[in-house]
């Protein structure tokens, strides 16, 4: 199984400034995916991170506001940029490796976000 | 559209069963996934079904039907700590996650 840390664990931000969050996997895995989880809803998956190429985005979430980085198998970066209080959120790193045996999905610890 | 549908809230009684249901329709299908997540924390693996039948680990098993877009999960022998939220997710042809909103189970002694 993946061991995924996420850093930080937590922020409290001011509207207008950007933050960046960290997603180290403890080995390679093929896919790699950041979700916000709002207060008391489902997680909605913000986008794929692809290595060495951009980020593969969902209908509603654009590249100047969630830019993403993903340099190599086991890292990868979600900016919050020019942040509002409506960004105010739990964004988790996740990761999937697909092989013959099947699919498992794993999720970091997530990190809280809270915008003044 | 796609689309998952599975009860907001439940609740049982501690030692006993439960079945939370999942219907699901999705542009392909390449497995269902069950999730538990305690508020405030992330959710957790619980178990992933390809092919049709039922798949048990321990006090939970997973059933799938592909023909129905139909699963269940079902918690036998229930404890106060498997008062959660229970999440279904189907992977789609690409291979994204599509999310059930999920079902809130409250254990009552």
């Amino acid at each position: 199984s993946a061991v995924i840390s996420q850093k930080p664990s937590r922020d409290i931000c001011q509207r207008g400034t950007s933050l960046t969050i960290q997603c180290q996997v403890d080995s390679q895995v093929t896919m790699m995916f950041w979700y916000r989880q709002q207060p008391g809803q489902s997680l909605t998956l913000i986008a794929t991170a692809n290595q060495g190429s951009e980020a593969t985005y969902e209908s509603g979430f654009v590249i100047d506001k969630f830019p993403i980085s993903r340099p190599n198998l086991t890292f990868s970066t979600l900016t919050v940029s020019n942040m509002s209080p409506e960004d105010s959120s739990i964004y988790l790193c996740s990761t999937l490796n697909r092989d013959p045996g099947g699919n498992e999905q794993f999720f970091g610890p997530g990190t809280r976000l809270t915008v003044l | 559209g796609q689309n998952i549908d599975q009860p907001t809230e439940m609740t049982a009684t501690e030692g006993a069963i439960v079945q939370i249901n999942c219907t699901y329709q999705t542009s392909g299908f390449n497995g269902l996934f069950w999730y538990q997540q305690h508020a405030g924390e992330a959710p957790t693996f619980l178990s992933y079904n390809v092919l049709d039948g039922l798949e048990e680990k321990g006090r939970f098993s997973s059933f799938l039907s592909r023909s129905k877009g139909y699963s269940y999960l079902l918690l036998k022998e229930l404890q106060m700590k498997d008062s959660a939220s229970y999440l279904c997710a189907v992977t789609d042809s690409n291979y994204q996650l599509i999310w059930g909103a999920g079902t809130k189970l409250i254990i009552k002694p």
